[in-house]
């Protein structure tokens, strides 16, 4: 199993980014992908999580209405649309399939 | 500050048996799996224990986990060096309609 994630980076608060997270290794379609972050010396935070079919998804309340999860199964890709950020979102994000396989993570720092 | 609560750190020697503890409520703990994680420096988060007291493949069994009410626990015993680390509790919450973490426990083998 393998999961990779890109597309951090630095960006000016109230910008966008888009995550993405390669995964190869198992079946995808049948899995449920999480996102996750960690703040610069701080424990995990859970961010959403989008089921194996794409049709139900769940975001943290520190998230909701700005970041949107999303998924490419022909593509074995899991996404994060994250809008109007804040330097409260500088973490490393990781996409995590079922808790038991992580990828190495991506920093996004928000910043002027 | 977290939904589920830790101790911020825990100890003990070479061969001692150590527990943290992980507190929550009846829509989290209480009503559903609790997993737990190491990370160490650096690194991504590791899975040790999930649906309570079930170890992926590689993790030894001085590892266990249990719960009690809104409560769970994850022991380790015949402590190595190499357990230094944080260590995180998780579970759903039905509330929030989404994983909780507890703040994490650095583990310090003396």
């Amino acid at each position: 199993v393998q999961l990779v994630e890109s597309g951090g980076g630095v960006v000016q608060p109230g910008r966008s980014l888009r995550l993405s997270c390669a995964a190869s290794g198992f079946i995808f379609s049948s899995y449920e992908l999480h996102w996750l972050r960690q703040a610069p010396g701080k424990g995990l935070e859970w961010v959403s999580v989008i089921t194996s079919d794409g049709t139900k998804k769940y975001y943290a309340e520190s998230v909701k209405g700005r970041f949107t999860i999303s998924r490419d199964n022909s593509l074995n890709t899991v996404y994060l649309q994250m809008n109007s950020l804040r330097a409260e979102d500088t973490a490393v994000y990781y996409c995590a399939k079922d808790f038991d396989s992580w990828g190495q993570g991506t920093l996004v720092t928000v910043s002027s | 500050q977290s939904v589920l609560t830790q101790p911020p750190s825990a100890s003990g020697s070479p061969g001692q048996r150590v527990t943290i503890s992980c507190s929550g409520s009846r829509s989290n703990i209480g009503g559903n799996t609790v997993s737990w994680y190491q990370q160490l420096p650096r690194t991504a988060p590791k899975l040790l224990i999930y649906n309570y007291n079930e170890r992926p493949s590689g993790v030894p069994d001085r590892l266990s986990g249990s719960k009690s009410g809104t409560s769970a626990s994850l022991a380790i015993s015949g402590l190595q060096s190499d357990d230094e680390g944080f260590y995180y509790c998780a579970s759903w919450d039905d509330s929030l309609h989404g994983v909780v973490f507890g703040g994490g426990t650095k583990l310090t083998v003396l």
